[in-house]
This record gives structure tokens, sequence and C-alpha cells, in this order.
């Protein structure tokens, strides 16, 4: 019953260091998500991918980019992380379809100095 | 863009049912409402799904009128253990990911 699984789920980073956050569904997902929460705030999209091989923008896209490797895996980068990008990130999964509620992952929480 | 506001804070007390409103303004036709509970330190856990009327799972009910702009979720005899944060999403994930969201949440305190 692993779910979504997400690794590293704690990292501090240097201003200007790249990193990647990965993130795994066992649930034969078809659509995967990208999240950033900050103390006392709600969630912001950052990037989806509605099915393998699609990847568009949120909310907040800026300073990141994304990549679905295949039907599980949906990774996100950091290619020069900025303080700003401090914060919780949560990968989720669902199936395709408009009613479909989304599965979320534990987060990975990220430290940039 | 389907933006929704809910109380930022409410307190309760074991035992009682409480209910959480969210409004929902600029709902669109295919949008889809849900709400999910966030506990410290773990991710969102979906409650419940509704497109209209009223939907009851072993866990909540949630009330949409008919014009769909507001929606309620009741959770009845609540316990400490649903102290959280409660969000209520609405949106077409399907075609509109992008332009649904979250929102700020309300946080449930329940008290002995």
């Amino acid at each position: 019953n692993a779910g979504v699984t997400q690794t590293p789920k704690f990292q501090v980073l240097k201003t200007g260091q790249s990193m990647t956050l990965q993130c795994a569904q066992d649930m034969n997902h078809n659509s995967m998500y990208w999240y950033r929460q900050d103390p006392g705030m709600g969630l912001r999209l950052i990037y989806y991918s509605a099915s393998e091989g699609t990847t568009d923008k949120g909310e907040v896209p800026n300073g990141y980019n994304v990549s679905r490797l295949n039907k599980r895996e949906f990774s996100l980068r950091l290619e020069s992380a900025a303080p700003s990008q401090t914060s919780v990130y949560f990968c989720a999964s669902s199936r395709q379809g408009s009613e479909q509620p989304q599965h979320f992952g534990d987060g990975t929480r990220l430290s940039i100095l | 863009l389907a933006k929704t506001t809910q109380p930022i804070s409410m307190d309760s007390y074991e035992g009682q049912e409480v209910n959480i409103t969210c409004s929902h303004n600029n709902i669109a036709t295919n949008d889809y409402i849900t709400w999910y509970q966030q506990f410290p330190s773990q991710g969102p856990r979906f409650i419940i799904q509704g497109y209209k009327t009223k939907v009851t799972n072993e866990v909540a009910s949630l009330f949409i009128p008919a014009d769909r702009k507001s929606s309620t979720l009741s959770l009845p005899r609540v316990s400490l253990s649903d102290t959280a944060v409660y969000y209520c999403l609405v949106g077409d994930m399907r075609t509109n990911a992008g332009k649904s969201t979250f929102g700020d949440g309300t946080t449930l305190t329940v008290k002995p």
C-alpha cells in the first residue's frame, strides 16, 4: 500500500544549487501533480501531467522544471535554488477524469539557505 | 478561475457536529467540489466529493445548493483526532487542472 512515494523527505540546499525531487505512484494513475505549500498557507500547483507524455504549467511554475519519466514517475527540478523556494513540496496522482480525487505523498521539506 | 473562500479557523468540542462552508461563486458547469483533510507533516487526504445536492459517506456529508456557488462540509460528532486543516477544491482537473486552486483552508480545532 505504498501509494505516492516522495524522495527525499528532507533536504537542505545552498542558494544556486540544483536539486531533483522524485515522485512515484503505484496506483496506475494517469495524472500527476506537483504542489508547494508555504507555512500556514494552502497548496499551490506548480506543474501537472494529465497523462504520460504531457506536462503543463500550474499557478506557480517559475523556477521549476518537470519530467514525466513514465506513467509511474514525475520529477520536479530546481535548476538554481533560491531562498524563496523554501517550502514543503507535495506530489499527487489521480485517475483521469474531473471527478477523480487526488492521492498525495507525505511531502519533501526543502530548505534553501 | 474557480477561487474558493473558507473561514480561516473554527473551534468545536468533542461530540458536536461541525459545518464548514466554502464559497465558490465562479464555479463552472463541469467543476466538481472536493474536500481534503490535512494533518501536520502529512499530505492532504481526500474526504468527500460532490457535484450537486447531497453526498454522504462514512466520515462526512457534503451539501451543495442548487446554484452550486457554495458548499458545506458536515462532520458529525467530531473527536480530537478531527483537528486538522480542511481544504475545499473546485475545478475540473481533467481540463483545467492548472486553474484549480486549494485556497488557504480552514483550521478546525476540536477541544475536549
